[in-house]
């Protein structure tokens, strides 16, 4: 194991409520990424953090914002939840920026309704 | 079009079968990676290949780069083998480096 946890696994949340999922890792990873997996995608980037306070936006970023104050920890925010952002969402950790092997957590499965 | 396409998009099997699912991409890439889901939803990298093959046990991975074709095989495939196989292109470009995951294959592989 690559020694990476999210937490809540299950939130069943309603549309306008602020829901932040957690991103743990024991690995020491200087990258950390977060992405959405829905019927019909691939894995979509939603923002990527490079190291302390270093974040940046990936290809499905609106709505969402993150925050790494550590380096083991990599939070995403959802201001107002929206029914769109009904998903399964999976931290990731890497040495390097898209490069390298990727470990993915178990992913957290959240439902807006 | 997508980036990434795989075939085929779902494939059922019997214990024992030699299994090949294929990735095509349209974009020149650096590396390209298979992932493995497993229903639980964990998700596990299988191979990273920039060239040539790789194997692990009963996988095989080979890539064309010329041809910008990927293939993961399984041999003497399992019931445990079931699961849902991603290809996934790291391509750069000039905001960096970029990876695109394709849709996946649902393998299910019945005793």
């Amino acid at each position: 194991d690559a020694g990476i946890t999210q937490s809540p696994r299950h939130k069943v949340t309603e549309t306008g409520t602020p829901v932040t999922l957690r991103c743990h890792q024991t690995e020491n990873h200087r990258y950390m990424y977060w992405y959405r997996q829905d019927p019909g995608h691939g894995l979509r980037l939603i923002h990527y953090s490079y190291g302390v306070k270093d974040t940046d936006k990936g290809e499905v970023s609106d709505g969402y914002s993150v925050s790494r104050s550590k380096t083991e920890d990599f939070l995403l925010t959802l201001e107002s939840a929206t029914s769109s952002q009904t998903s399964v969402y999976f931290c990731a950790i890497g040495r390097g920026l898209n490069t390298g092997e990727l470990f993915f957590g178990e992913g957290s499965r959240l439902t807006v309704l | 079009k997508n980036e990434v396409e795989q075939s085929p998009q779902n494939l059922t099997a019997q214990e024992g079968e030699f299994i090949t699912i294929n990735c095509s991409y349209s974009v020149g890439i650096s590396a390209l990676h298979w992932l493995q889901q497993h229903p639980g939803g964990g998700i596990v990298s299988l191979f990273m290949l920039s060239s040539g093959k790789k194997k692990h046990g009963r996988l095989i991975a080979t890539i064309n780069i010329q041809e910008k074709h990927s293939s993961l095989h399984i041999t003497a495939s399992h019931p445990r083998d079931s699961a849902v196989y991603i290809c996934a292109v790291r391509s750069e470009g000039t905001s960096g480096s970029r990876l695109t995951f394709g849709e996946g294959t649902q393998l299910t592989v019945n005793p």
